[in-house]
């Protein structure tokens, strides 16, 4: 089976950096998403790895190391408009080319 | 990204009724398209794997018979939610691969949120 865990809750102030983390279990691993998710509305794709390593895109960022079926998101600068729920998603040779979801990490940013 | 139509965005229905609900590739052919279900406050669950000219393939739990899957061409496929209780409300999203483009599959519908009354 698969397995995918992040926090549930996160809680963080403007400017600051705040890092959601995700560790999976899963067979034939083949990418790893991360989403953002505001309330009442459909997720939006924010970085793919599929190699080890760190993504870099504007303020987010995203690691993965495969032999510790672990990832991260990094977000910098945080803003208001970042408090959403923060999805991570796994692809496996398993599941075809579906994502299979992890619960969701749910950041509030204040000021 | 891959650009992914669904519609309707919202419905509410009665009791008994069924409810369609349309995934459209707009600037893509897709062979694939999965079929998500999300409930309040918890993550998206996969439901079904709908397949351009075959039957669709349904994940444990899932009633194939309330849920079904349409594929008839390469850009869209249906979902129709048959005799609707309240207990499928929930917010329905979709995507799609492009077997010429990796990682098609990553992009959602903008959801449907189904509320059945």
């Amino acid at each position: 089976g698969q397995n995918i865990d992040q926090p549930t809750e996160m809680t963080a102030t403007e400017g600051a950096i705040v890092q959601i983390n995700c560790t999976y279990q899963t067979s034939g691993f083949n990418g790893l998403f991360w989403y953002q998710q505001h309330a009442g509305e459909a997720p939006t794709f924010l970085s793919y790895n599929v190699l080890d390593g760190l993504e870099e895109k504007g303020r987010f960022s995203s690691f993965l190391s495969r032999s510790k079926g672990y990832s991260y998101l990094l977000l910098k600068e945080l803003q208001m408009k970042d408090s959403a729920s923060y999805l991570c998603a796994v692809r496996s040779r398993q599941a075809g080319t579906a994502l299979i979801f992890g619960k969701g990490t749910t950041l509030s940013v204040s000021s | 990204g891959a650009v992914v139509s669904q519609h309707p965005s919202r419905v509410i229905c009665k009791s008994g009724t069924s409810v369609k609900i349309e995934c459209r590739s707009l600037d893509f052919q897709a062979t694939t398209m999965f079929w998500y279900r999300q409930f309040p406050k918890q993550s998206l669950m996969l439901m079904a794997t709908s397949n351009e000219g075959s039957k669709a393939t349904y994940e444990q739990g899932v009633e194939k018979d309330k849920f079904l899957i349409n594929h008839a061409s390469l850009t869209l496929s249906t979902l129709t939610v048959t005799s609707a209780h309240p207990e499928d409300s929930s917010f329905y999203i979709c995507s799609a691969r492009d077997v010429d483009r990796p990682n098609t599959e990553a992009f959602f519908g903008q959801g449907t949120r189904l509320t059945v009354v």
